[in-house]
C-alpha cells in the first residue's frame, strides 16, 4: 500500500526567509504527487501536482516542488516566506487508474515569525 | 463554478443521534470522494463514487456509516447512531474522468457531545 511520510510536524521560519517542506512517498511506480495547503478552519488548496515530464513544478502563491525518483521525494519549496503563508501543509500521492484516490501526509504546520 | 458545497458548515449532536451530511459536487465531474480529518488519524479516505455508483469504501470506519450518491450532483454521508469518537472535519471532494486533480469542499466540522 502508498504510504506518504512527512517527517516535519512543525516547522517556524522568518519572514523573508526560504522554506523547504519535506515529503517521501513509498508506492510501486511513480504516483501521482500533490501539495495542499489548509488554513485554519479552511478546507484544501491545491499549490501544486506532478504527474510526469519535468521534476521540477512551480504552482500557486509563489511554491515549487522537485520530484526525485531516486529519493522518492516531493519536497515543497519557497524562496521567500510570507506571513500569510501560515498554514498546514499536506503532501498526498494517488495512484495511477482506478479512483485516482489521495493518501495523505499527516501534515506540517508552517509558523511564520515577523 | 460554485466550487464542491457542504452543507451544514458546522453540526453539533448528541451521541446516538443521526447525522446527515450532505455534498454537491462540481457539475460535470465524474468522480466523489468522502474524507475525514481528525488529530489521531489526520486525513483519511472514507468511501469514493465514480459515477454515482460507491467503488471503495473500505475507508468506512464501521457500519453506523454509510453513503449514498442518488443522482450526479448530490451524495450524503450519514451516521446513526453519532458517537463522540466521531467528531471530525469530513471532506468532500470530486474530480472528472480523466483528470487528476480533486477539488475539496470547505469541510463540515462535526461535534458529537
Amino acid at each position: 500500500a502508498q504510504s506518504v511520510t512527512q517527517p516535519d510536524i512543525h516547522i517556524t521560519v522568518s519572514e523573508g526567509a526560504s522554506l523547504e517542506l519535506r515529503c517521501n512517498y513509498s508506492y510501486g511506480a511513480t504516483p501521482y504527487l500533490f501539495w495542499y495547503v489548509q488554513s485554519p478552519g479552511q478546507g484544501l488548496q491545491l499549490l501544486l501536482k506532478y504527474f510526469s515530464g519535468d521534476t521540477l513544478v512551480q504552482g500557486i502563491k509563489g511554491f515549487e516542488a522537485e520530484f526525485k525518483r531516486s529519493q522518492s521525494s516531493f519536497n515543497l519549496r519557497k524562496p521567500s516566506v510570507h506571513w500569510s503563508d501560515a498554514a498546514e501543509y499536506f503532501c498526498a500521492v494517488a495512484e495511477k487508474g482506478g479512483g485516482n484516490k489521495l493518501t495523505f501526509g499527516t501534515g506540517t504546520q508552517l509558523k511564520v515569525e515577523l | 463554478d460554485a466550487g464542491v458545497i457542504q452543507s451544514p458548515r458546522h453540526e453539533v449532536t448528541e451521541m446516538g443521534q443521526e447525522v446527515t451530511l450532505r455534498c454537491k459536487p462540481i457539475s460535470g465531474h465524474d468522480y466523489l470522494f468522502w474524507y475525514r480529518q481528525t488529530m489521531m488519524r489526520g486525513l483519511e479516505l472514507l468511501i469514493y463514487f465514480n459515477n454515482n455508483v460507491p467503488i471503495d469504501d473500505s475507508g468506512m470506519p464501521e457500519d453506523r456509516f454509510s453513503a449514498k450518491m442518488p443522482n450526479a450532483s448530490f451524495s450524503t454521508l450519514k451516521i446513526q447512531p453519532s458517537e463522540p469518537r466521531d467528531s471530525a472535519v469530513y471532506f468532500c471532494a470530486s474530480r472528472s474522468q480523466g483528470y487528476n486533480e480533486q477539488f475539496f469542499g470547505p469541510g463540515t466540522r462535526l461535534t458529537v457531545l
